[in-house]
C-alpha cells in the first residue's frame, strides 16, 4: 500500500519555465489537496479537489493551476515559475474532507531560480 | 478568520526530561483538531484528532489534551527517535481545508 505518492522529489526551475507536480493515491480518497511549505510560515493550501473533475483554490492559489482528471491523480502545474515558488510542495488526501485527517504524501523539493 | 499558534518554536530535551507543546487556536465552529509528527524530507504522518473540549488521546510517550482555546502535546520521558516537528491544524470548513500552526521543533538529546 503506497499511499500518496508525488513525483518529482526534487526540482531545479530558471525562471519563466513550467512544470507539473504529480500526485496519485491508491486509497480510494476523494478529497484531495496541495500545500506549500515554507519556513517559519507552516502549511499553506494552495488548492483542492473534493472528488473526480472538480478543483477549488485554497489560500495561495496565484501562479499555480490543477487538474483532477482521475480520482487517483492530482496535478499541480506550475505555467511561469517564479523565485517566490520556491518551497516544498506536499500532496494529501482524505476519504471525506471534513474532520478526516489528511494523508500526505513526502513532498517535491523545487527551487527557482 | 482562522488562527492557529503553536509555542514554542524550538524545544530541546534531555532523554527523559518531559515537557509539553502548545496550540492555541482560534476558529468559528471546531470540527476538530489534528497533532502531526514531521520528521526531515518527509511529509506530516497523522497522530492525533481531538473533537471536544476534555478530551485526550494517547500514543506511547505521547499524549494530547483539548480544551476549549488550546491543545497540549505532552512527551513523556522523550527518546531521542521523538525527535521530529510537530504539527497542530484545525479544519475551517467541511471541505477539510486544513489551517496549520508554524510547527514546534522537538530535539531530544541522549
Amino acid at each position: 500500500n503506497a499511499g500518496v505518492t508525488q513525483t518529482p522529489k526534487f526540482r531545479v526551475l530558471k525562471t519563466g519555465q513550467s512544470m507539473t507536480l504529480l500526485c496519485a493515491q491508491d486509497m480510494n480518497h476523494e478529497y484531495m489537496y496541495w500545500y506549500r511549505q515554507d519556513p517559519g510560515m507552516g502549511l499553506r493550501l494552495i488548492h483542492y479537489s473534493v472528488g473526480e473533475g472538480t478543483t477549488a483554490k485554497g489560500e495561495v492559489p496565484d501562479g499555480y493551476n490543477v487538474s483532477r482528471l482521475k480520482k487517483q491523480n492530482f496535478l499541480l502545474g506550475l505555467e511561469s515559475a517564479a523565485p517566490s515558488q520556491t518551497s516544498v510542495y506536499f500532496c494529501a488526501s482524505s476519504y471525506s474532507g471534513g474532520a478526516d485527517p489528511l494523508h500526505f504524501g513526502n513532498g517535491t523539493r523545487l527551487t527557482v531560480t | 478568520e482562522d488562527q492557529v499558534t503553536q509555542s514554542p518554536e524550538a524545544l530541546r530535551l534531555q532523554e527523559g526530561e518531559s515537557s509539553s507543546l502548545n496550540c492555541s487556536y482560534t476558529v468559528s465552529g471546531l470540527r476538530g483538531l489534528f497533532w502531526y509528527r514531521q520528521d526531515p524530507g518527509k511529509g506530516p504522518e497523522f497522530l492525533f484528532t481531538l473533537y471536544s473540549a476534555g478530551e485526550e488521546k494517547e500514543k506511547e510517550r505521547l499524549k494530547a489534551t483539548l480544551t476549549k482555546k488550546e491543545s497540549f502535546l505532552h512527551i513523556t520521558a522523550p527518546k531521542p527517535e521523538d525527535s521530529a516537528t510537530y504539527l497542530c491544524a484545525v479544519p475551517t470548513d467541511s471541505w477539510g481545508k486544513l489551517q496549520f500552526g508554524a510547527g514546534t521543533q522537538v530535539v531530544v538529546t541522549p
